[in-house]
C-alpha cells in the first residue's frame, strides 16, 4: 500500500524554527516535494529531494533518508505569512511506466506572534 | 508564464445540472491533473493526462468526465452530482510523467463547487 505520515497540527512562535515530518511507504521512489498551501489557495512548491542529504533554499530547507522513508522540512525565522499547511508529496510510480504524486496528509502550522 | 488558471473560480449546481470545469496552462508541459480537495485535507487523485491521453484515472465516479481537447488544455465535465461531491477541484500540469528530474507540479487556484 502507499502511505504517507505527517503531524496534523504544529504551532510555534515568530522567529522560532519548526521541523515537520513526513514518514513515506510507496510503490516505488521518484523525488520527493514539499508545497505550501494557504486556506483556500493553490498548493505552491518548495523543495525537492530525490537523494539523500539536505536542501536549503533560504529560510527554508528539507532533509531526505531514502533508507528511512523519511523526509522533514526545516523553518527558520518564522512569519506570520508562514501560517498555512504544508503537504509532503511522493512521486511513486503510477504503472505503465507513469509516476504521480501522491500527497501525505498535510500539516497545518500556526505561527504565534 | 508559470500560471496555470482555472474557470470558474466559485460553481454552485443542482443534482441534476450539467457543467464543466476548465484549466489551461501554456507552459509546453505535456502532463496535466485533476485533484479534488476536500476541507482540512490534501489532494487527492483523479485523473492524470499524458500528451493528452487518458492516463491515469483512480476509480473516479462516472460522473466525472475528463477531457483534454488540446496539450494546453483541460476540462471536467460533471453531471448529475451528489452534495458529497462538493470540494475544491485543483488542476495541475507538470512537464512530463516519466520525468527525468525535479518536474514540479504547478497548481491552479482551484474551482470551488458547491452541489445542492
Amino acid at each position: 500500500g502507499q502511505n504517507i505520515d505527517q503531524p496534523t497540527e504544529m504551532t510555534a512562535t515568530e522567529g522560532a524554527i519548526v521541523q515537520i515530518n513526513c514518514t513515506y511507504q510507496t510503490s516505488g521512489f521518484n523525488g520527493l516535494f514539499w508545497y505550501q498551501q494557504h486556506a483556500g489557495e493553490a498548493p505552491t512548491f518548495l523543495s525537492y529531494n530525490v537523494l539523500d542529504g539536505l536542501e536549503e533554499k533560504g529560510r527554508f530547507s528539507s532533509f531526505l533518508s531514502r533508507s528511512k522513508g523519511y523526509s522533514y522540512l526545516l523553518l527558520k525565522e518564522l512569519q506570520m505569512k508562514d501560517s498555512a499547511s504544508y503537504l509532503c508529496a511522493v512521486r511513486g510510480f503510477g504503472g505503465s511506466g507513469t509516476y504521480k504524486y501522491i500527497f501525505g496528509t498535510g500539516t497545518r502550522l500556526k505561527v504565534l506572534a | 508564464d508559470t500560471e496555470v488558471t482555472q474557470t470558474p473560480k466559485h460553481l454552485v449546481m443542482g443534482m441534476t445540472n450539467k457543467k464543466s470545469l476548465k484549466c489551461e496552462q501554456h507552459m509546453g508541459h505535456r502532463a496535466m491533473y485533476w485533484y479534488k480537495q476536500k476541507a482540512k485535507k490534501p489532494p487527492e487523485l483523479m485523473f492524470v493526462y499524458s500528451y493528452e491521453k487518458l492516463s491515469i484515472n483512480e476509480s473516479v465516479p462516472s460522473r466525472f468526465s475528463p477531457e483534454c481537447p488540446n496539450s494546453s488544455l483541460l476540462n471536467l465535465h460533471l453531471h448529475a452530482l451528489q452534495p458529497e461531491d462538493s470540494a475544491l477541484y485543483l488542476c495541475a500540469s507538470s512537464q512530463d510523467i516519466a520525468p527525468l528530474g525535479r518536474d514540479e507540479q504547478f497548481f491552479g487556484p482551484g474551482t470551488r463547487l458547491t452541489v445542492l
